[in-house]
């Protein structure tokens, strides 16, 4: 049981260029989720999905898009990478009965 | 709306008791807490639904008022592990998403 997985753990971009991020879980959870965390500063959702072929809009939205194609596997994409979009990257996963997220440990972004 | 945490920060010595409050202006369904350590992904601590209960984890504990739509976090007799920031996220309905606090930064000194 791997619990929540994120690919890759460390990225460096440049302004302009696209990419995608990959979230997986094994827990057969429903819910997922995308934050942001800067240096020195909490979590900021940035989309989410409560089921297979969802996905919703959180806090800070812009410049991102999602897919969840699969159950299991939620990716966030970014078309035109922004210095401003520097940041760890985090996933988690939750079932649909009221419980904690799982995190996933992380991706480390820098858009030069 | 982005809950409020207080205090922003706390210092510690080893021993010593902490409280850490979160509130929202809106009413909640349930309260999450989280403790992050520097580098790496929050772990989820404990969850509070409405009813008030008061739940514990090793010797953490959190209430839940609804009422007053406020959450506590209490950690007794600190240890040098419980340093980390902890985030509160308060949910406002069944299985809605939810935006965390800012974070309270505890440290534990020997």
């Amino acid at each position: 049981n791997a619990g929540v997985t994120q690919t890759p753990k460390f990225r460096v971009l440049k302004t302009g260029q696209s990419m995608t991020l990959l979230c997986a879980q094994d827990m057969n959870h429903e819910y997922m989720y995308w934050y942001r965390q800067d240096p020195g500063m909490g979590l900021r959702l940035i989309h989410y999905s409560v089921g297979e072929g969802t996905t919703a809009k959180g806090e800070v939205p812009d410049g991102y898009n999602v897919s969840r194609l699969k159950k299991q596997n939620f990716l966030l994409g970014l078309e035109s990478a922004a210095p401003s979009q520097t940041s760890v990257y985090f996933c988690a996963s939750s079932p649909w009965t009221p419980t904690g997220w799982s995190f996933g440990p992380g991706t480390r972004l820098t858009v030069l | 709306q982005q809950p409020v945490q207080s205090p922003q920060a706390v210092i510690l010595r080893e021993g010593e008791d902490a409280v850490i409050n979160c509130s929202s202006s809106k009413a909640l369904y349930s309260v999450h807490w989280y403790r992050q350590k520097h580098g790496e992904a929050p772990v989820f601590l404990m969850i509070l639904l409405k009813g008030g209960e008061q739940k514990g984890h090793e010797k953490i504990s959190a209430s839940f008022n609804e009422k007053k739509q406020q959450s506590s976090l209490y950690l007794t007799a600190s240890q040098l592990s419980y340093s980390g920031t902890y985030f509160c996220g308060p949910t406002l309905n069944y299985g809605q998403n939810f935006v965390f606090g800012p974070g309270t930064r505890l440290s534990v000194l020997p």
